[in-house]
């Protein structure tokens, strides 16, 4: 079965650049959710959408932007980086009228220098 | 608010025993879902179960079973007969209805010895 797709799987940036994250959701699916994994820790919820609108926010910086694209693909894109932003970054989908689970892409491993 | 809470943060079994994580959770709204993942060394976050709060039936998928307990605000996970390939990360999670985040609880780090 097809599974949430996310590029790239890896990215070394330096302080102060930006970098833009790609998730593709399972097919059919309509809801994207980002989440931020720091080192050691639980992930931690930052924004989501629900057909192309902004559905939820959670504790995402203001440096970092998302949005959500007629084909339902999304992007996660972060400015202004700092060494505080090196983290696994997930995406997950769901079906809105289904079972509610999320199901998650493999992550984008984020390093800034 | 919402919060999850997995004291156990790390786990290590021989392999072929059982082990329980544990899951206590907290909030206000009377429909929610809990749900349980695993991370592998790999990375990927894996999505294991869910249960709705109006549902407190026990869950057995082959090694693997679930205990919902409102009463107790648990939702604890229990592998039988543990295998080298159980070790991993293992996080529960909340979501409230109507709300689209997930919260997680910190996780619990199990490691099966061979």
């Amino acid at each position: 079965a097809a599974g949430v797709i996310q590029s790239p799987r890896h990215l070394i940036k330096e302080k102060r650049e930006t970098a833009t994250l790609k998730c593709y959701p399972i097919p059919r699916h309509d809801t994207v959710y980002w989440y931020q994994q720091g080192p050691g820790q639980d992930p931690q919820f930052l924004i989501s959408f629900y057909e192309k609108m902004q559905s939820d926010k959670g504790s995402i910086p203001d440096r970092f932007s998302a949005q959500q694209f007629s084909d339902y693909h999304s992007e996660l894109n972060m400015s202004s980086l700092e060494l505080g932003d090196s983290a696994l970054y997930f995406c997950a989908s769901s079906l809105r009228a289904g079972s509610y689970e999320q199901y998650f892409g493999p992550g984008t491993r984020l390093t800034v220098t | 608010a919402q919060k999850v809470t997995q004291a156990q943060t790390e786990i290590s079994v021989v392999e072929k025993e059982d082990v329980t994580l544990d899951c206590v959770y907290e909030t206000r709204d009377t429909t929610y879902y809990l749900f349980w993942y695993k991370q592998p060394p790999s990375g990927e976050l894996v999505f294991l179960i869910r249960r709705n709060s109006f549902d407190e039936q026990n869950e057995i998928s082959g090694r693997y079973s679930w205990n919902f307990q409102k009463s107790t605000s648990s939702f604890n996970f229990t592998i039988t007969a543990s295998q080298v390939v159980d070790s991993a990360v293992y996080f529960c999670a909340l979501r409230n209805f109507g709300n689209e985040k997930l919260t997680f609880g910190t996780g619990t780090r199990l490691t099966i010895i061979p």
